[in-house]
Formats: structure tokens, sequence, C-alpha cells
């Protein structure tokens, strides 16, 4: 079967790094994203990993390990505008991604 | 280069109405997704279309629901005989050809919110 598990929700101080993990299940796969989506809008792409390790971006890092079917989305010098949920989702090979229900982060001051 | 577009952006229904939702893939991409979310819920894989063919239909709901990618003009997503469970956001979303075995980033429409009274 297909599954991923990530916290439901988190909270996090202006300034400071938060780590959001994400486990999964999959009889495929070909890649895993991360995706933000404020209340209301469109997820938005923040970082792909399809080989073992870590990825930077910035602010943001992305890490994976395919042996243990885990991923982690890394955040630094949060700010505000950071509060969001965060998605986590693997290609399954094909052109279908899984999403999991999603990691709503509470960046407060 | 004009993103990934969905129309209408709200849309009230009553119960036993006919829902149509519109998605415009950007321009260039030939593959179409449509998700289903829940408030404060994940995203839903419903189907996912190319140009005149469905190719994975496998969340879709059995009944009611049907979607279509024709030659020309926008995905449509078609919800028949709407219930009150059928409120939530639909998202479209859209990806260049080629990605096959790669990379397939997915860039996302800013959704049709319905509401079935």
């Amino acid at each position: 079967g297909q599954n991923i598990d990530q916290p439901t929700e988190m909270t996090a101080t202006e300034g400071a790094i938060v780590q959001i993990n994400c486990t999964y299940q999959t009889s495929g796969f070909n890649g895993l994203f991360w995706y933000q989506q404020h209340a209301g809008e469109a997820p938005t792409f923040l970082s792909y990993n399809v080989l073992d390790g870590l990825e930077e971006k910035g602010r943001f890092s992305s890490f994976l390990s395919r042996s243990k079917g885990y991923s982690y989305l890394l955040l630094k010098e949060l700010q505000m505008k950071d509060s969001a949920s965060y998605l986590c989702a693997h290609n399954t090979g094909g052109f279908k991604t899984i999403f999991g229900a999603g990691t709503r982060l509470f960046v407060k001051a | 280069n004009a993103g990934v577009m969905q129309n209408p952006r709200h849309l009230v229904r009553r119960r036993g109405q006919e829902a149509r939702l519109r998605c415009s893939p950007m321009k260039g991409h030939s593959h179409v997704y449509w998700y289903r979310q829940l408030p404060e819920e994940g995203l839903k894989f419903m189907v996912y279309l190319q140009k005149e063919n469905i190719i994975d239909e496998s969340g879709m709901p059995k009944e009611r629901f049907s979607a279509e990618f024709p030659k020309e003009g926008p995905s449509i997503l078609r919800i028949q005989q709407v219930v009150r469970g059928d409120s939530a956001a639909y998202f479209c979303a859209s990806s260049p050809p080629g990605t096959s075995g790669r990379r397939n980033e997915q860039f996302f429409g800013p959704g049709t919110r319905l509401t079935v009274l």
C-alpha cells in the first residue's frame, strides 16, 4: 500500500529552526516532494529529493533516506510568514503523486 | 507565462444540481491532475489526464464524478447530483511533458471552493 505520516501540528518561535518529519510506505518510489500551502491558497513547490541526502535551498533544506522511508523538511531563521501547512508527497513511479495530510506550522513571535 | 487557471473560484450549488469545474493548465503543459481537499486535510488524488485521455482515475468516486481533457479547451471536472459531502476545495495541477521517470513537479491552480447547500 501507500501511506504517508507526518505530524498534524507544530509550533515554533520566530528566528528558530524547525524540523518537520515525514515517513512513507510505498510499493513504487520516484521522488519525495515538499509543498507549502497557506490557508485558503494553492500548494506551492518547495523541494524534491530522489537520492539520499540533504538538499539545501536558502532557508529551507530537505533530507531523504530511501532505505528508511523517511524525509524531513528543515526551516531555518523562521519568519512569521512561514506559518502554513507543509505537505509531504511522493511520486509512485508513474505520474501519480500521493500527498500526506500536511503539518500545520504555527510561528509565534 | 500565465499559471494554472481555474474557474470559478467559488461555486455554490443546491443538492441534486450539477457542478462543472474548469482548469486551464500552464502553457506547454500536457498533464492535468485533479485533487480534492477537505478542510484541514491533505490533498486527495482524484484523476490524472493527458489530452483526450484519462490515464489514472483511481481516486475518482465511481458514481456522479467524471473528468475530461479535450483536445481543445480546458479540463473539466463534472459532479452530477451534488450532495453536501461534495463540499470541498478542488485543485487542479499541471506538469510539462517528458517528465516520466524523473522529477514530476506539479504547478497548482488557485482551486475552486464548492459549497453544496
